[in-house]
């Protein structure tokens, strides 16, 4: 069956830190796909990043940045620099014929 | 940019009682899913719509059922309301069942007394 893993339940960084999310995952198929989203405290759930299995070239977004590593099975996510705005919940997903596995979530709190 | 629109935001409800959850995917997305996020749990997969038609059905109890209308609006249906049916629903959308990404819209927080 597939699962994702976000053994970090908590995390307290002050700002200007850096702080990375790990995020393991399984499944038997061969290609599928991998997502991040953030849950800020009003409880929306914000896409983030998409990425598909065939494609492990890492990815940088402003401050944020993800390193995928098939030989691992994860998807772990860097916020640099981070701010009190990045303190939320973030999930790691996976996609199994459409519908989303979500990890656990690991929730983020950035103190000024 | 147009968003998913759910109505309503929230909702109270008496156990036992019938609640309608209404979803408005975003312009010319054709796949829509439910899930349901219980306090400081991960979302649950309910169920998804492709092209009006139930595409996958996940751990969505019985007495919920859900469609997909000719305009692609989606509405959950629940009935027989318990304390436990408590929890944030999501609808997302996306094109293309299984290779698109998945945007959410806000949530309707339901509360069963």
């Amino acid at each position: 069956a597939q699962k994702v893993t976000q053994a970090q339940t908590e995390i307290s960084v002050v700002e200007k830190e850096d702080v990375t999310l790990d995020c393991v995952y399984e499944t038997r198929d061969t290609t599928y796909y991998l997502f991040w989203y953030k849950q800020p405290p009003s409880g929306e759930l914000v896409f983030l990043i998409r990425r598909n299995s065939f494609d492990e070239q890492n990815e940088i977004s402003g401050r944020y940045s993800w390193n995928f590593q098939k030989s691992t099975s994860s998807f772990n996510f860097t916020i640099t620099a981070s701010q009190v705005v990045d303190s939320a919940v973030y999930f790691c997903a996976l996609s199994e014929g459409g519908k989303l596995i979500f990890g656990q979530g690991t929730e983020l709190s950035v103190k000024p | 940019a147009a968003g998913v629109i759910q109505s309503p935001r929230h909702l109270i409800k008496e156990k036992r009682e019938t609640a309608t959850l209404k979803c408005y995917p975003i312009p010319r997305h054709d796949t829509v899913y439910w899930y349901q996020q219980g306090p400081g749990q991960d979302p649950q997969f309910l169920i998804s719509f492709y092209e009006k038609m139930q595409s996958d059905k996940g751990s969505i109890p019985d007495r919920f059922s859900a469609q997909q209308f000719s305009d692609y609006h989606s509405e959950l249906n629940m009935s027989s309301l318990e304390l436990g049916d408590s929890a944030l629903y999501f609808c997302a959308s996306s094109l293309i069942t299984g290779q698109e990404t998945q945007y959410f819209g806000p949530g309707t927080r339901l509360l069963v007394l």
